[in-house]
């Protein structure tokens, strides 16, 4: 079974607008932690904000907020003003685990496109 | 810039040849992790070292082996190479590497071409 689902392939958005991309998980560890990240084309990959299941409040880092519905088990990320150079690939990655180790693991991704 | 560096940048070698991968992590961060990046399997987590022992394993082929040295640089090695082997291999880092909470910063990446 998928432990990370992104279940957006592509995505278009119009420059200045905000736009959602969606991320579900699935664990029953109580303890985790939720991340997103940016993927340009240049391939890097870009640490953009993090959520702890444990947070009662969702994160905000600038222009990317996470939120965060437990109930659902989904930590959609929000770019809000989305500028040119948000065109990339969005992961959003699980780590869960316990002393014996833990695991991160990455969803599929999201290709976004900013239309000027 | 996120401070972990990855040498080479590309590598592009044959079937059944071995290669190394090199990767410094953050200032001050222990724990390491080796990532693969292809097509058909998407980002795979590989292996943990966290301050120079094995932390926790993923899918890591037992053709492919890594360690962490006293100086916490790590390396990857990968043995009788396959043209399925071909991919984007990131290394990564954090502080520690022993909760949820850990958040990893990303090197650039190796990209290994397997002819």
């Amino acid at each position: 079974a998928q432990k990370i689902t992104q279940t957006q392939p592509g995505m278009f958005v119009q420059e200045k607008e905000a736009v959602t991309l969606d991320c579900t998980y699935d664990t029953s560890d109580p303890s985790y932690g939720l991340f997103w990240y940016k993927q340009p084309s240049s391939g890097e990959m870009i640490f953009l904000i993090y959520q702890g299941s444990y947070d009662q409040q969702n994160a905000t880092e600038g222009r990317y907020s996470l939120n965060f519905q437990k109930a659902r088990k989904s930590a959609n990320l929000v770019i809000s003003a989305s500028q040119l150079g948000d065109s990339a690939m969005y992961f959003c990655a699980m780590r869960e685990g316990s002393t014996g180790g833990f695991k991160t693991i990455f969803g599929a991704g999201t290709r976004l496109f900013v239309k000027a | 810039d996120s401070g972990v560096t990855q040498t080479p940048k590309h590598l592009i070698t044959a079937t059944g040849q071995r290669v190394t991968l090199r990767c410094s992590p953050r200032s001050g961060d222990l724990s390491v992790y080796w990532y693969q990046q292809s097509l058909d399997q998407g980002l795979q987590f590989l292996i943990q070292y966290y301050n120079g022992e094995e932390r926790a394993k993923g899918n890591i082929l037992e053709r492919f082996s890594a360690q962490q040295f006293p100086d916490l640089h790590s390396e990857l090695n990968l043995s009788s190479l396959e043209l399925g082997d071909s991919a984007l291999y990131f290394c990564a880092s954090s502080p520690a590497g022993g909760s949820s909470t850990d958040t990893q910063y990303f090197g650039p990446g190796t990209r290994l071409t397997v002819l």
